[in-house]
Order: C-alpha cells, then structure tokens, then sequence
C-alpha cells in the first residue's frame, strides 16, 4: 500500500545532542511537509518542500533544518534540541502545493531528557 | 489573515447517535479547500473529509458528512451512527497555499 512512514516513532535524545527524523512516502507526491505538533494543539507547519525548492515557516526557529535528497525521502534535522522541542513530528505530502490533500505519516515522538 | 475556528473544544456522543462538529473560518479567498480531519489517541493524522469551495454540494463520505454554507464561512462536520472508532480529536483545516488547522475538537464515544 502507498504509505507515508516516518522513523523512528520514537525517539529519546539529551539537551543539546542533535537529533535526526526519518520520513519516506511510496506516494511519489512532489510535495513534503514537516509539522510540530505538541499535547493538545493544531499541527504547526515548520517547513516544507515542492520537489527540491525549500519553504521555511517565517516562524520557524533556525535549530530545525531539512534535507529532501530525492522525492522519496525527506529529514528533519533539530541541531541542538531544547526541553521545549519535545513534541511529535509529523510527516506529510501532497501531489501539488496549492489545492491537493495533504496524507499524514504516524509521527515520531521526540522526548528531550 | 486566515483563520479556523473551532468553538467546541469537547463532545460527546452516545454511540448510534448523530453529532455535528462546528467550525468556521475566515478568508478573503474565492477558491479554497476545506478539509476535516481525524486524528485518534494513535495520533496518526487521517482524512475524513474534503470540500472544494467552488462546489455547492456539500460533500459526503459513508457516515460522515458537512454542512458548508460559504456565505456564512461555515464548514460543519456530522457523524450519523456513531461508532466507538470514531472517538479521536477531529482538525477542521482550511487549505490556501498551506494547511490552516482549527484548534480541534475532542470527540469521545459512549457505549
């Protein structure tokens, strides 16, 4: 089945150790998204891509980066995680930008000790 | 400025029963795209329902169906027979260039 898989689905990591989370999608979608969502609240989009052109949320902290090497794969890079930074990360992807439904992966759980 | 309002942070429902989720938002977009979307205590982000903007019919999907008055910028959410599966926290989203989500509804089933 076309998925949309995100490892690991959790992840421990100490204050200020940099972090790496995984997102692969078999749906061949030229869009993906990398939201923080913490306890109780709306999803918050941080950055996303349309092929290989780079969005960043104009609110998004410069510790979060992104890599998408090819359309399958897309990593979210935390370069030195804070207490605050513990949240899930969800992955999602779309076929176009502008009007597609977005397909959500699980999420990683990121703890920060 | 977008928004997405969801006014009813929790509801309850009896299973079997019928409940309406409301949401609204505000956009000075002509062409838009409404979404709602369920996300259960496994917390994976799943897509229950989606409504173009230019159609006046309102969408359906098996039990679930809305209610969107464009005028009125309203995009409500009805959930007939409910099931104890339905329980989740359940995201209205506007999309114009980006997802713009609600702050949610907790929806909880009773047997």
């Amino acid at each position: 089945d076309a998925m949309v898989i995100q490892n690991p689905r959790y992840q421990v990591t100490q204050f200020g150790k940099p972090v790496t989370l995984s997102c692969s999608q078999t749906l061949n979608h030229n869009v993906m998204y990398w939201y923080q969502q913490k306890s109780s609240q709306a999803p918050k989009l941080l950055f996303h891509y349309y092929d290989k052109d780079f969005n960043n949320e104009a609110d998004t902290p410069d510790n979060f980066q992104s890599r998408r090497p090819n359309t399958s794969f897309c990593f979210l890079d935390i370069r030195s995680p804070g207490l605050g930074d513990a949240a899930m990360y969800l992955c999602a992807t779309s076929r176009a930008g502008d009007t597609d439904t977005q397909y959500f992966g699980p999420g990683t759980r990121l703890t920060v000790l | 400025a977008q928004t997405v309002t969801q006014s009813q942070p929790e509801m309850s429902v009896q299973e079997a029963e019928t409940v309406t989720l409301s949401c609204t938002y505000d956009t000075s977009e002509s062409d838009y795209y409404l979404f709602w979307y369920k996300q259960p205590p496994s917390r994976q982000m799943i897509l229950v329902i989606r409504q173009e903007a230019y159609k006046q019919q309102n969408a359906t999907e098996n039990r679930f169906s809305v209610n969107f008055q464009k005028a009125a910028k309203s995009f409500s959410l009805k959930i007939s027979d409910s099931q104890l599966g339905d329980a989740a926290m359940y995201f209205c989203a506007l999309h114009r260039g980006k997802l713009i989500f609600g702050q949610g509804t907790e929806l909880s089933v009773k047997p």
